[in-house]
């Protein structure tokens, strides 16, 4: 099957963790994203990468980390320094960076902060 | 800022009727239209695009785009109990080389048998 996934489903970080969390698509989609949801707003982007070891700074990148290295994964690390972590985070792949590139979204993970 | 607005609802809709979802954008050069479904607890789900002004069907839903006012809405048709969701609207434009896609906060739906 072609998709894209993600995990963990739930994730509980500590006060000072590091996570990271993970996201592989099978589309062979250049382009990846990533987005974190909180409740009754819409979807902020964190970080974008349009091609293998290229990556850039959405809206909201303060406290996360990214890499590409290969095509399909875009893995996203939630760093200690991210204040208000808790959230549902969503990866989403295209397959290009053109306007009329619709994007698809994996099932997400939802990051708690104990 | 590129905003892009939805009434948050809930637009509660008897089944069978139409329900009509509505958004409205401020970036005047954005050329591309998306609607997501979004289920309680789960992923958005590409459901519409629109590129061009006027309608675009698609089975039970339309979606209508009218450049000059900015505006672009979804029409749901013989509403189901089924398309309980909320629904995104996110507008597309050109930031910096990229495709990059504005949401807004999205409408809750409720199909009530």
């Amino acid at each position: 099957d072609g998709g894209i996934t993600q995990s963990p489903k739930y994730l509980f970080r500590k006060e000072g963790q590091n996570v990271t969390l993970s996201c592989e698509q099978n589309l062979n989609h250049d382009a990846m994203y990533w987005y974190r949801q909180d409740p009754g707003q819409g979807l902020r982007l964190i970080y974008y990468s349009q091609i293998v070891n290229d990556f850039q700074k959405g809206d909201i990148a303060e406290g996360y980390s990214v890499s590409r290295e290969k095509k399909e994964s875009f893995p996203l690390t939630v760093t200690s320094a991210q204040k208000n972590p808790t959230a549902f985070y969503l990866c989403a792949s295209s397959p290009g960076t053109t306007l009329n590139n619709e994007q698809f979204f994996g099932p997400g993970t939802r990051l708690t902060v104990l | 800022q590129k905003e892009v607005e939805q009434n948050s609802g809930p637009l509660s809709v008897p089944e069978g009727a139409i329900a009509s979802l509505n958004c409205t954008y401020s970036d005047r050069g954005s050329q591309s239209f998306f609607w997501y479904r979004q289920y309680s607890g789960k992923s958005p789900e590409l459901i519409m695009f629109i590129y061009s002004n006027g309608d675009k069907e698609d089975g039970r839903f339309t979606a209508q785009l009218n450049k000059a006012s900015q505006y672009v809405s979804l029409l749901i048709r013989d509403s189901q109990p089924s398309d309980s969701a909320t629904y995104l609207c996110a507008v597309s434009g050109l930031s910096g080389g990229y495709n990059k896609l504005i949401f807004g906060a999205g409408t809750r739906l409720a199909v009530h048998p």
